[in-house]
């Protein structure tokens, strides 16, 4: 079974709606990240949490929410969507920081389009 | 404000023939490099982390290197299954946050 996955796979809804996108891990990591990815942009931060009961906003949060519902989920929702958040929408986690063991480990994608 | 550049944004190869990838970084307070690959559909796949300039990584044909301003993925002898997008990322001092450069789009023909 995958330790990072996400729930949809691939999402077409239309503008206004509210979509939620899920994600879970089995990683017993306590920091999670939602992502979108663009092409040539790379991927850019929405929001993070380091545990339950912290979070944070990232670069690009305008118009997403979050909630951590437990260790292992995380969900973004998009509360009317619009066309410029097609896109692909990642999760990752990591554990605790400490020194050699930084790195961040990525769900499978989740596509969405909006029309 | 924090930048990651990566280029050749893609880079077409023929299997054997070695080349380099280049990630630049404008950063305050590094506090690590971070090399990821990505195939199609597919969620980002860590490679390497470096933390300090002149450290060094490898992984089969894959070598990563930092500089204070850059880092490069050298790819030895590339083989089609080496065809991907390579990501790098920046680690500020505080917290775990990573800033990623727009990748680079290698394919690697037979």
């Amino acid at each position: 079974d995958a330790d990072v996955t996400q729930t949809p796979r691939n999402r077409i809804t239309k503008t206004g709606k509210r979509i939620m996108l899920e994600c879970s891990q089995t990683k017993g990591h306590d920091r999670m990240y939602w992502y979108r990815q663009d092409p040539g942009l790379g991927l850019r931060l929405i929001y993070y949490s380091f545990d339950v009961k912290d979070i944070n906003k990232g670069e690009i949060s305008d118009g997403y929410s979050v909630s951590r519902q437990a260790q292992a989920k995380f969900s973004l929702s998009l509360e009317s969507a619009i066309p410029n958040q097609t896109a692909l929408y990642f999760c990752a986690t990591s554990v605790t920081d400490r020194v050699g063991n930084n790195e961040q480990f990525f769900g499978p994608g989740t596509r969405l389009t909006v029309l | 404000e924090d930048q990651v550049t990566q280029s050749p944004e893609a880079l077409r190869l023929q299997e054997g023939e070695s080349s380099s990838l280049n990630c630049s970084y404008t950063v305050s307070g590094l506090r690590g490099l971070f090399w990821y690959r990505q195939d199609p559909g597919k969620g980002p796949e860590f490679l390497f982390t470096l933390y300090s300039a002149g450290e060094e990584k490898e992984k089969e044909r894959l070598k990563a290197t930092l500089t204070k301003k850059e880092s490069f993925l050298h790819i030895t002898a590339p083989k089609p299954e080496d065809s991907a997008t390579y990501l790098c990322a920046v680690r500020k001092a505080a917290g775990n946050k990573l800033t990623f450069g727009g990748g680079t789009r290698v394919l690697v023909k037979p």
